[in-house]
């Protein structure tokens, strides 16, 4: 079974600072990867995936992540974080099965302050 | 507007009542999708349907049951729910490829007295 890890609960970032939000898992091949940001009261928006190809894939909002397979990581990297990237961040994972099985992990609140 | 709408944003249930979820979904997708989301945890797949039909049941307690009539539209009947079923319940869809990104509504926030 599938599993992702965010080792972090709470991310805090000055604006203007680089921004990092870790993630790592655990699953059977080669594994789809995704992230999501879910803003207050309001459901998940898709930010970017890793398929396969170049391990940098960049995504909305200026946010990029790289793949590490020999680390089995996915890091979400922005250069610059605004206020308005405070929000709530899920990593995911997929096996290539097509079976509907994607697992999320428990999350990371970033706050970005002015 | 996200393509994917749920009703009702709000709700209170005794633990012997019966509700319904409903999930509307204006996306052109095949694939629906049940979660639970609890603070601090990742969120649990509860149910998943392709082209109407059932491919994925977590081990789900009985009391929550699924419902998919179309492509479109997917329900969650729930009755005689318990305290520690309050959360919010999200409702998702997807193309049929597994890199398919889901597309979430925002949820029906369930408070079970």
């Amino acid at each position: 079974a599938q599993s992702v890890a965010q080792p972090e609960d709470q991310v805090n970032v000055a604006e203007g600072n680089p921004l990092t939000v870790k993630c790592t898992y655990s699953v059977s091949g080669n594994p789809y990867l995704f992230w999501y940001v879910q803003y207050p009261n309001r459901g998940l928006q898709f930010l970017l995936k890793y398929i396969t190809g170049d391990n940098l894939v960049k995504g909305s909002y200026g946010f990029e992540a790289e793949f590490n397979k020999s680390q089995t990581s996915f890091h979400l990297k922005k250069p610059s974080a605004l206020v308005s990237d405070s929000a709530l961040y899920f990593c995911a994972v997929s096996p290539r099965s097509n079976d509907y099985k994607l697992s999320f992990g428990a999350g990371t609140t970033v706050t970005v302050r002015a | 507007e996200t393509g994917v709408t749920q009703t009702p944003r709000h709700l209170v249930m005794g633990m012997t009542n019966k509700k319904s979820l409903k999930c509307e979904q204006h996306l052109g997708h095949n694939a629906m999708y049940w979660y639970k989301q609890s603070a601090k945890k990742p969120l649990e797949l509860m149910f998943v349907y392709s082209l109407e039909e059932r491919v994925e049941n977590n081990s789900v307690p009985s009391r929550f049951s699924p419902e998919c009539p179309n492509s479109s539209h997917l329900f969650l009947h729930l009755h005689t729910l318990q305290p520690e079923d309050s959360a919010l319940y999200l409702c998702a869809s997807s193309g049929d490829r597994d890199n398919s990104p889901l597309h979430f509504g925002n949820g029906t926030r369930l408070t079970v007295t």
